[in-house]
């Protein structure tokens, strides 16, 4: 069963950039088989995709976020990583890492909430 | 960029009955769409891909159906553990997807 475990740190000041973990197991994050995606869900809000990594490397943002996102992948360690520059408080939300295969996320993180506060 | 819409954006409703939550798409998308159930403080599940397919362990009372603009949860009859919000999410638009603004469905 694969499982994935978000893990960062939960609070992250105004203009800072916001940098989290998802540890894959149960299965290879190098399986040509599936995209590794973030995505994010302010209090009390909607389902909002970031963006997501193959394990070569090659990745797609939302346009909305592109210009302060980074998402990395360590095939080694079966990880990959979300970076958030010059957050605010509208970047406060509970954050997921997703499996995606074939377009439909299949297993997801628990979530972290990160709050962005001086 | 393809929007998605749900209707209605809540409802109550009681154990038993039957609810009925529609998607619709901004422009076809074919059959690519999943929908999703997230329950308060925890990840959204997987319920249908494929706007019709249900995935394995989901009880049988969850249909998906619509191709195209238009789409359709249903639950048959409503248990007290599907109170919840659902969201659809469409992957015709690849690489980029999209999710609905969700349906909160509570208690009557």
């Amino acid at each position: 069963q694969v499982q994935l475990q978000e893990s960062g740190p939960g609070l992250v000041k105004p203009s800072q950039t916001l940098s989290l973990t998802c540890t894959v197991s149960g299965g290879s994050i190098s399986s040509g088989d599936y995209y590794w995606s973030w995505i994010r869900q302010p209090p009390g809000k909607g389902l909002e995709w970031i963006g997501y990594i193959y394990y070569s490397g090659s990745t797609y943002y939302n346009p909305s976020l592109k210009s302060r996102v980074t998402i990395s992948v360590d095939t080694s360690k079966n990880q990959f990583s979300l970076k958030l520059s010059s957050v605010t408080a509208a970047d406060t939300a509970v954050y997921y890492c997703a499996r995606i295969q074939l377009g439909i996320l299949d297993y997801w993180g628990q979530g972290t909430l990160v709050t962005v506060s001086s | 960029a393809i929007q998605l819409t749900q209707s209605p954006s809540s409802l109550s409703a009681s154990v038993g009955d039957r609810v009925t939550i529609t998607c619709r798409a901004s422009q076809g998308i074919s059959s690519a769409l999943a929908w999703y159930q997230q329950k308060p403080g925890k990840a959204p599940k997987l319920l249908i891909y494929d706007a019709s397919s249900l995935e394995s362990g989901v009880p049988s009372r969850f249909s998906g159906s619509g191709s195209g603009t238009d789409f359709t949860l249903t639950i048959s009859s409503l248990q007290p553990e599907d109170f919840a919000t659902y969201y659809c999410q469409q992957f015709n638009s690849y690489p980029l997807f999209t999710f609905g603004p969700g349906t909160k469905v509570d208690i009557k």
